[in-house]
């Protein structure tokens, strides 16, 4: 069973700052979500990736499969970039759905 | 295009009370379908998958039951809610064998 890892759990930071949210996993994947929770509980997707790095507005994907790792960058972040950042990862091959990590709460203040 | 819905978005029901919890996704067939739980301080954690009508698979034991009676239909059920059964649901379905994910919007239960 792969395990995920996220880091940090919370980060609060002050609007503009760049913001790094890392997330490891102990099994080789065929691919890799980015995904954000808001307050009411919603899920919108913002990155499925399975190498190299993907760029959508300010936010920037990247990942290392020989190292398992992940990172999602912020840069000038906004207090509407307030939310839960969820990581997920898909093994590949069958229908056994995705595992996740705990989620990393960022708060942006004005 | 291809939408998920999935109702209601939030539910307060007593201790011993029924539950069902619907999701339907348009604008594919034979999709795969995900029902997930995210209890309080925990990630989301895979309940059950469906591969294709009446094919359900379940990862934990629980007190909670899947079923699939249309290729576009997913219900999850109880018959007799727990406290420890509230958290957030959520639906969610992929193409066979492919990694791309599309979510419901999630319901979420309070069991008093």
């Amino acid at each position: 069973k792969n395990e995920v890892e996220q880091s940090p759990q919370n980060l609060t930071a002050q609007e503009g700052e760049f913001i790094t949210i890392n997330c490891s996993y102990s099994v080789g994947i065929s691919a890799l979500h980015w995904l954000q929770q808001h307050p009411g509980g919603g899920i919108v997707s913002l990155f499925m990736l399975s190498s190299g790095k993907k760029k959508h507005g300010r936010l920037i994907a990247t990942i290392n499969i020989q190292e398992k790792h992940s990172s999602l960058h912020i840069t000038a972040s906004h207090p509407r970039d307030s939310a839960v950042y969820i990581c997920a990862v898909y093994p590949g091959g069958g229908a056994d759905g995705l595992t996740f990590g705990k989620g990393t709460h960022l708060i942006i203040q004005p | 295009s291809q939408t998920i819905h999935q109702w209601p978005a939030t539910l307060v029901q007593p201790v011993g009370s029924p539950l069902s919890l619907e999701c339907t996704v348009e604008g594919t067939s034979n999709p795969n379908l995900y029902w997930y739980r995210q209890a309080a301080g925990r990630g989301l954690q895979l309940l059950f998958y469906s591969v294709g009508i009446g094919q359900i698979s379940s990862e934990v034991p629980q007190n909670l039951s899947a079923s699939r009676p249309q290729d576009r239909q997913f219900i999850l059920s109880s018959k007799k809610l727990l406290l420890s059964d509230s958290g957030f649901y959520l639906c969610a379905w992929s193409r066979q064998h492919k990694a791309e994910a599309f979510f419901g919007q999630g319901t979420r239960l309070t069991v008093v």
